[in-house]
């Protein structure tokens, strides 16, 4: 059983362009939702995080809107610049846990 | 600098010879874990332990063994190993049990096996 459902598996948008990756899950216990950013070769980082006590979270270019009664989440890349082209994974944990259920990944393509 | 360190970064092996992957992190984190990556199937958990001498099974345990005998190192072991191992591995830690401050992962382990 598929906890997070992520979509789409890959997205190009032109450089300038809004990204948009969304992420549903099913277990209503999760309550924290991070957002990791993998570079070719590199293990994925941290890139932004979220608890549902919040519908929205903002770090620079990034955001992340989260929808408790849909169980959505999705990340927004405002001004899309190439250098963001990456895979990108949703994840969700509940609370007293370490453990993280990654969604399936989304390939980013930034064209120039 | 704090990192998580996991050896070799590439290994070519045959069908049933005993490997071992190391993983060691440098930032006294209690939680480490062991995920595997495959084309379309994103991240999966092998194994992970809360700190020394407790470790759990993820969500694809077969094949794998772990070790935790020391806070900084997590150990990987593929005892027989097989070609649906082919994979790229990687090992991450974490501070927190809640995950506030995230994962800091390896740069993988990528595993071919004939």
């Amino acid at each position: 059983q598929q906890q997070v459902k992520q979509s789409p598996q890959s997205l190009i948008v032109q450089k300038g362009g809004i990204s948009i990756i969304n992420c549903a899950y099913e277990n209503t216990a999760f309550d924290y939702f991070p957002w990791y950013q993998q570079f070719p070769g590199k293990g994925p980082a941290l890139l932004i995080a979220i608890r549902p006590d919040v519908s929205e979270k903002k770090e620079g270019r990034f955001t992340i809107s989260f929808n408790k009664s849909a169980k959505q989440f999705s990340l927004h890349i405002m001004d899309s610049q190439p250098g963001d082209s990456a895979t990108y994974f949703c994840a969700a944990s509940r609370e007293g846990y370490s453990t993280l259920t990654f969604g399936k990944g989304t390939m980013l393509l930034v064209s120039p | 600098e704090a990192q998580v360190t996991q050896n070799p970064r590439y290994l070519i092996t045959v069908t049933g010879k005993k490997l071992t992957v190391t993983c060691s992190q440098n930032m006294n984190h209690e939680y480490m874990s062991w995920y595997r990556q495959d084309p379309g199937l994103g991240l999966r958990q092998i194994y992970y332990s809360m700190n020394v001498e407790v470790t759990d099974k993820g969500d694809v345990p077969e094949g794998y063994k772990v070790s935790r005998k020391e806070k900084r190192n997590f150990p990987l072991i593929l005892e027989s190993p097989s070609p649906n191992q082919t994979s790229l591995y990687f090992c991450a830690s974490s501070l927190s049990r809640d995950n506030v401050y995230g994962y800091t992962f390896g740069s993988g382990t990528r595993l071919t096996v004939v």
